[in-house]
């Protein structure tokens, strides 16, 4: 199967920093990766899909790059209701599994 | 508008099956290039893909709880079910039912039940 690993495990910033969250493969997926951002007590929301591909509505602070096995989640300004855990998943392929990375506990400073 | 919603019991006994549902409601679960399927989350934890099923009904599992887990729909009442036999504590977890559109992220999700398995 295909282990994802992210970096930070956390991290503390503040209104208006920009963020680089960080996502890898243990083989390359090309470009199926999403993320995905989780409120406490919600289940998560897709952000980006493809991974550059921002979803319908999410604001376009948010950005995603990358392909193979390196992968980067982007906020431009962070805001106040950007706190969360975000996490990455790839889905190359269906028989090794679709997996997810441990996730990146945001909070706002 | 696409909404999805789990249901079945908080609490299962050690070495029963857990049974959850997900019904379905602004799309057949027959349509489209879509995958159904059920993420889990145990209390604290990230995010585990247990399996999915597409519109056509081929079924795909996580290769480390295949042996346990059976995905199934119900094409009548437009949804989908999963089943996860001789659970333990570690299949203590939220369970999330959820669309994937070919190619795309999981959107929408469920909101999620709890299930604890304890005596």
């Amino acid at each position: 199967d295909i282990q994802m690993t992210q970096s930070p495990s956390s991290l503390s910033a503040s209104v208006g920093d920009r963020v680089i969250i960080t996502c890898r493969a243990s083989q390359s997926v090309s470009s199926w990766l999403a993320w995905y951002q989780q409120k406490p007590g919600k289940a998560p929301e897709l952000l980006i899909y493809k991974a550059s591909n921002l979803k319908s509505g999410v604001p376009s602070r948010f950005s995603g790059s990358g392909s193979g096995t390196e992968f980067t989640l982007a906020i431009s300004s962070l805001q106040p209701d950007d706190f969360g855990t975000y996490h990455c998943q790839q889905y190359n392929d269906y028989s090794l599994g679709f997996s997810f990375g441990p996730g990146t506990k945001l909070e706002i400073k | 508008q696409l909404q999805l919603q789990e249901s079945g019991p908080g609490l299962v006994k050690p070495s029963e099956t857990l049974s959850l549902t997900c019904t379905v409601s602004g799309a057949s679960i027959r349509s489209g290039n879509n995958y159904w399927g059920w993420i889990r989350q145990p209390p604290g934890k990230g995010l585990e893909w247990i399996g999915s099923m597409y519109s056509s009904g081929s079924t795909y599992y996580n290769p480390s709880l295949k042996s346990r887990v059976t995905i199934s729909g119900d094409t009548s009442n437009n949804q989908f079910s999963l089943k996860l036999n001789s659970v333990t504590a570690a299949d203590t977890a939220i369970y999330y039912c959820m669309r994937r559109p070919s190619g795309n992220g999981v959107d929408p999700w469920g909101q999620g039940t709890l299930v604890t398995v304890s005596s």
